[in-house]
């Protein structure tokens, strides 16, 4: 089975602080791991993805295949970071699993 | 260049009726999925067309639920007999490539309630 789980629903963290959301994946094989997030009344969007080993908007995500986990790290949290964050899993065959997603607020 | 279209944006059924939804994917993108996002969840994968084909219809819930895509482009999720667990926003994805590590660009979604 190939699952994704992001144990929290909601993260409060302060302006400059590090932010640290987590997920980790249940999957028998070489996955695909990506994040992705929706601003306030905006689209769903790629944020990251694993394959491409970027930093984007200064969040990074390390694939830990010991520990099957793809957190999501940023040193310094901005107030422009307050959104939803899916965690996302695509593996064999076509379907593509997303978590159950982190709120994340960012206090000034 | 427009972005992923889904229209209506609202939807609501009485229980037992028919809808369909549509999705207008962006110009030349081969690949386009389906999901279903209910209150509070994360989205769930519902199906997956690579042009016209329909590779994978493994997480359409019913046979109340189904898809298609005829040319290629234009693609509309069908309900029949709705009931009221469907309702939940219905989000349409397209990506340029095969390959499912490509990013996927979303519309807006369709939010469906049946009473």
């Amino acid at each position: 089975a190939q699952r994704v789980t992001q144990p929290e629903k909601l993260l409060s963290v302060f302006k400059g602080a590090p932010v640290e959301l987590k997920c980790n994946y249940s999957y028998s094989g070489s996955p695909e791991l990506f994040w992705y997030v929706q601003y306030s009344r905006q689209r769903l969007q790629l944020l990251l993805r694993h394959i491409s080993r970027e930093s984007i908007k200064g969040f990074t995500a390390d694939l830990n295949k010991g520990e099957t986990s793809f957190h999501l790290k940023k040193p310094f949290a901005q107030e422009e970071d307050s959104a939803m964050y899916y965690c996302a899993l695509s593996g064999t065959g076509n379907q593509f699993y997303f978590g159950t997603g982190t709120s994340l607020t960012v206090i000034p | 260049g427009a972005g992923v279209s889904q229209s209506p944006r609202y939807k609501v059924a009485k229980r037992g009726q028919d809808v369909a939804l549509r999705c207008d994917p962006i110009s030349g993108h081969v690949s386009l999925f389906w999901y279903q996002q209910a209150l509070g969840q994360g989205p769930e994968f519902l199906t997956y067309f690579q042009n016209e084909a329909q590779l994978d219809k493994s997480g359409l819930p019913s046979d109340r639920f189904f898809a298609e895509r005829p040319e290629g482009s234009v693609s509309t999720l069908k309900i029949q007999r709705t009931q009221q667990e469907d309702s939940a926003v219905y989000l349409c994805a397209s990506s340029f490539g095969q390959a499912l590590y490509n990013e996927q660009f979303f519309g807006p979604g369709t939010r469906l309630t049946v009473l």
